[in-house]
């Protein structure tokens, strides 16, 4: 069954702690992306990678850091340093950065107190 | 850096009703024109896109329009059901940078 997958589905930290969320894709897509949702700000670019061991910032990368060591999989860890980290992470992917179809994963949602 | 502007954030229509979501954008070298859909509790999916060399699309009951010397486009949904309560995105790209999405608009169909 192709998709792309996030874990976990909540996911529960004390502040000043870092942590990591997943994000895996078996669609052999080429670019991989992470969003932010917050309630009426739509959908924010964190990350983003057009190929293996490379990605580039989107609009609000301070306090997180992203590696893409596998075509499959494009881990984001979310800092300390992030000043407002309690937010739904949506992970995305399509064949190539340009015009094509987004597919998104189910989202992870963290809450940091 | 593309900016793209979505209204109303809100809409509410009774069923069998059409709505209308407008979305403006900034960079006149964009050229892809998605539009998403998200329900509650549920990942965004594409439900209709247009590229800048056509200025209308249609599929089923969704339509989309793109007037390119305004830098607008239009999601048009005939004949609303329940179901077609959702979030829905606009977003824009030139090709060679990622989307740039709006903020959205929660549509509920009134039945």
């Amino acid at each position: 069954d192709g998709g792309i997958t996030q874990s976990p589905k909540y996911l529960f930290r004390k502040e000043g702690q870092n942590v990591t969320l997943s994000c895996e894709q078996n669609l052999n897509h080429d670019a991989m992306y992470w969003y932010r949702q917050d309630p009426g700000q739509g959908l924010r670019l964190i990350y983003y990678s057009q190929i293996v061991n490379d990605f580039q910032k989107g609009d609000i990368a301070e306090g997180y850091s992203v590696s893409r060591e596998k075509k499959e999989s494009f881990p984001l860890t979310v800092t300390s340093a992030q000043k407002n980290p309690t937010a739904f992470y949506l992970c995305a992917s399509s064949i190539r950065l340009t015009d094509y179809e987004q597919y998104f994963g189910p989202g992870t949602r963290l809450t940091v107190t | 850096g593309e900016n793209v502007e979505q209204h109303p954030s809100t809409l509410s229509v009774q069923e069998g009703d059409s709505a209308v979501i407008k979305c403006t954008y900034s960079d006149s070298a964009s050229n892809y024109f998605p539009w998403y859909k998200q329900e509650l509790g549920k990942r965004p999916q594409l439900i209709i896109d247009i590229r800048s060399n056509v200025g209308e699309k249609k599929d089923q009951r969704i339509a989309v329009t793109l007037n390119k010397t305004a830098k607008h486009f239009s999601l048009h949904i005939t004949e609303t059901q329940p179901e077609d309560s959702a979030v829905y995105f606009c977003a824009a790209s030139r090709g060679n940078t990622p989307l740039v999405f709006g903020k959205g608009t929660r549509l509920s169909v009134i039945a």
